[in-house]
């Protein structure tokens, strides 16, 4: 079993909609998780970060944590062509130094 | 120089041959770490240093030898590489190692093997 599991994509939303990306982990001891984009030929740049359970808003992105189904979300709104990335999904483990990322969904937002 | 930079941006080398890579970072941070970026893979850690004293070793295979001299420079030096060691090499950096904060990456080394 993978330690995150995300839909590789890939994903493609019309300019102004709202996209969805979603996560899934198994270390149930997880408490950091971290969302991550990453255009193509560069290094992954962080968008939000979220400890706790419930929703987390920064501008037009929302990251959402629910501990109990080990599921980790990303919500953008009002799409934009420029968020046409890969998204990555990144858990700190429950123990030790450990990260895990996801392989990333892919998004491109047609306009 | 500003957040994290990493030299060379592009290495292209022979099996038999050495070198390191170099990762500096400008943040204050305490904690470094070294990825590996293939294709169609998840980042997969190998190395994080914290304080300048190696805390995690993901069973990297030993032609990767990692060096912190300090809390703003980590290296990788590499040795007899294979054709399958060719990726994208990330260092980031993070306030503190526990994970709580927010890791910051450079703009990565893109090493071919022959």
């Amino acid at each position: 079993q993978k330690e995150v599991e995300q839909n590789s994509g890939p994903l493609s939303v019309p300019e102004g909609a709202i996209a969805s990306l979603n996560c899934t982990y198994s270390d149930r001891g997880s408490q950091s998780f971290f969302w991550y984009r990453q255009y193509s030929g560069k290094s992954p740049e962080l968008i939000m970060s979220i400890y706790s359970n419930g929703d987390k808003e920064d501008g037009r992105f929302t990251a959402q944590l629910n501990k109990a189904s080990q599921y980790v979300s990303l919500l953008i709104r009002d799409s934009q062509p420029s968020d046409s990335a890969t998204y990555l999904c990144a858990v700190k483990g429950g123990t030790g130094n450990q990260f895990y990322f996801g392989t990333g969904t892919s998004l491109t937002v047609i306009p | 120089e500003t957040g994290v930079t990493q030299t060379p941006r592009h290495l292209v080398m022979g099996m038999t041959n050495k070198k390191s890579l170099k990762c500096e970072q400008h943040l204050g941070h305490n904690a470094m770490y070294w990825y590996k970026q293939s294709a169609k893979k998840p980042l997969e850690l190998m190395f994080v240093y914290s304080l300048e004293e190696r805390v995690e070793n993901n069973s990297v295979p030993s032609r990767f030898s990692p060096e912190c001299p300090n809390s703003s420079h980590l290296f990788l030096h590499l040795h007899t590489l294979q054709p399958e060691d060719s990726a994208l090499y990330l260092c980031a950096s993070s306030q503190d190692p526990e994970g709580i904060a927010e890791q910051f990456f450079g703009p990565g080394t893109r090493l071919t093997v022959l």
